[in-house]
């Protein structure tokens, strides 16, 4: 069993859509919970990131945690084309003497106009 | 644009030949990763540095040898790779990776081919 699964997609969308992007994870160590953006051609970036249970909400983004169900979700209100990346979903553990970064698959997600 | 600078950004190579990749990060960063990218696959951490020591090697085969000479480079020397080494080689830094982690800062990646 993967310790991070998360559905591939492709997600396809129109412009103005509320997008639904979620994870689920297998391993209750995991501390910190992150959603990084890769466009296409471009390496990661980080979007969010959360620590506990609840919801973090960043402009159109809303990072949301649910360490009872082992669920983490992102969602896009307001979508809009230069939205389309694929996202990835990582969380922490304490490994080795580091924190260790275990990423999802990524979804690919594309709005159109 | 990130801090984190990659080169070559593609390389077509033959399973009996010698490149290197390299990276370069601009952040003041003291731990640099390597990762493997692969289609429809999470990303897979290839080796760790931390203060150029290298902190893990996650079962990585030899004919890929990491080098770290400072804090601010980092190599990736590949010899004799197969077909299934293809993928998209991504270079990350981060502040010591024993505190928060979490924020790594990720180059564009090298396409590397290998026919």
């Amino acid at each position: 069993q993967k310790e991070v699964e998360q559905d591939p997609g492709p997600l396809s969308v129109p412009e103005g859509a509320i997008v639904s992007l979620n994870c689920t994870y297998s391993n209750s160590a995991f501390q910190y919970f992150m959603w990084y953006r890769q466009y296409s051609r471009k390496g990661p970036e980080l979007l969010m990131y959360t620590y506990s249970s609840g919801n973090k909400e960043d402009g159109r983004f809303t990072a949301q945690v649910d360490k009872s169900s082992k669920y983490i979700s992102l969602f896009i209100r307001d979508s809009q084309p230069s939205d389309s990346a694929t996202y990835l979903c990582a969380m922490t553990r304490f490994s080795g003497g580091y924190n260790k970064l275990i990423f999802g698959a990524g979804t690919r997600l594309a709005v159109h106009p | 644009e990130t801090g984190v600078t990659q080169t070559p950004r593609h390389l077509v190579m033959g399973m009996t030949n010698k490149k290197s990749l390299k990276c370069e990060q601009h952040l003041g960063h003291n731990a640099m990763y390597w990762y493997k990218q692969s289609a429809k696959k999470p990303l897979e951490l290839m080796f760790v540095y931390n203060f150029k020591e290298q902190t893990e090697n996650n079962s990585v085969p030899s004919r890929f040898s990491p080098e770290c000479p400072n804090s601010s480079h980092l190599f990736l020397h590949l010899h004799t790779l197969q077909p299934e080494d293809s993928a998209l080689y991504l270079c990350a830094s981060s502040q010591a990776s024993g505190g928060p982690s979490y924020e790594q800062y990720f180059g564009p990646g090298t396409r590397l081919t290998v026919t």
